[in-house]
């Protein structure tokens, strides 16, 4: 079975510095690995995904991801944070090509002062 | 542009009572999911329908029955809701492309509450 850490719950950066939200994970097998944000009162809204090839992976609004195989992580990356970029954050993975399911970390909650 | 669409947003039930959650989405995907998201606890899949006309369970189904009613539409219903069924649902729908696992898309959730 897959499961997924995001072993902070809560961050928090000035505006204009670095963002790193961390996610590692176990699956057996290749992983798809997704990163979603979510706004309050909204569904979850997908920013990028590795499934294979190049280690960083950029997304939108401006993130990237940093996929390593070794330590099994897959942490979110932006180099300039803004105020707009607070929300939850959620990292998830499914184990393959044929399995749709994925598995969720509890989330962390971002918070970007000005 | 409506993607994917939960009815009601909101509902308040109490204990024993049955209840059906609507989604439907208008992108041609074929995949649908239903979650629950409790705080601390990240979203929880409770049932999936990977094509029309196929449904399985996810993680946790207890207590839920889902109808893929056709390609559009997966409804989630609870037979007789307990206090522990209070949450927020969130129903997701993907495409199914060769090469791997592409994103899902999310409804903007119903929140429900079971006294």
């Amino acid at each position: 079975a897959q499961s997924v850490a995001q072993p902070e719950d809560q961050v928090k950066v000035a505006e204009g510095n670095p963002l790193t939200v961390k996610c590692t994970y176990s699956v057996s097998g290749n992983p798809y690995l997704f990163w979603y944000v979510q706004y309050p009162n909204r569904g979850l809204q997908f920013l990028l995904k590795y499934i294979t090839g190049d280690n960083l992976v950029k997304g939108s609004y401006g993130f990237e991801a940093e996929f390593n195989k070794s330590q099994t992580s897959f942490h979110l990356k932006k180099p300039s944070a803004l105020v707009s970029d607070s929300a939850l954050y959620f990292c998830a993975v499914s184990p393959g090509s044929n399995d749709y399911k994925l598995s969720f970390g509890a989330g962390t909650t971002v918070t970007v002062r000005a | 542009n409506a993607g994917v669409t939960q009815t009601p947003k909101f509902q308040v039930l109490k204990t024993g009572q049955s209840m059906t959650l609507q989604c439907a989405q208008d992108m041609n995907h074929n995949s649908m999911y239903w979650y629950r998201q409790d705080p601390g606890m990240g979203l929880r899949l409770i049932y999936y329908s990977a094509s029309e006309g196929t449904t399985d369970k996810g993680e946790v189904p207890n207590g839920y029955n889902v109808s893929r009613l056709n390609k559009r539409e997966f409804s989630l219903r609870l037979e007789s809701a307990a206090p522990s069924q209070t949450s927020v649902y969130f129903c997701a729908s993907s495409e199914v492309r060769a090469g791997g696992n592409q994103p899902q898309h999310f409804g903007d959730g119903t929140r429900l509450s079971i006294l």
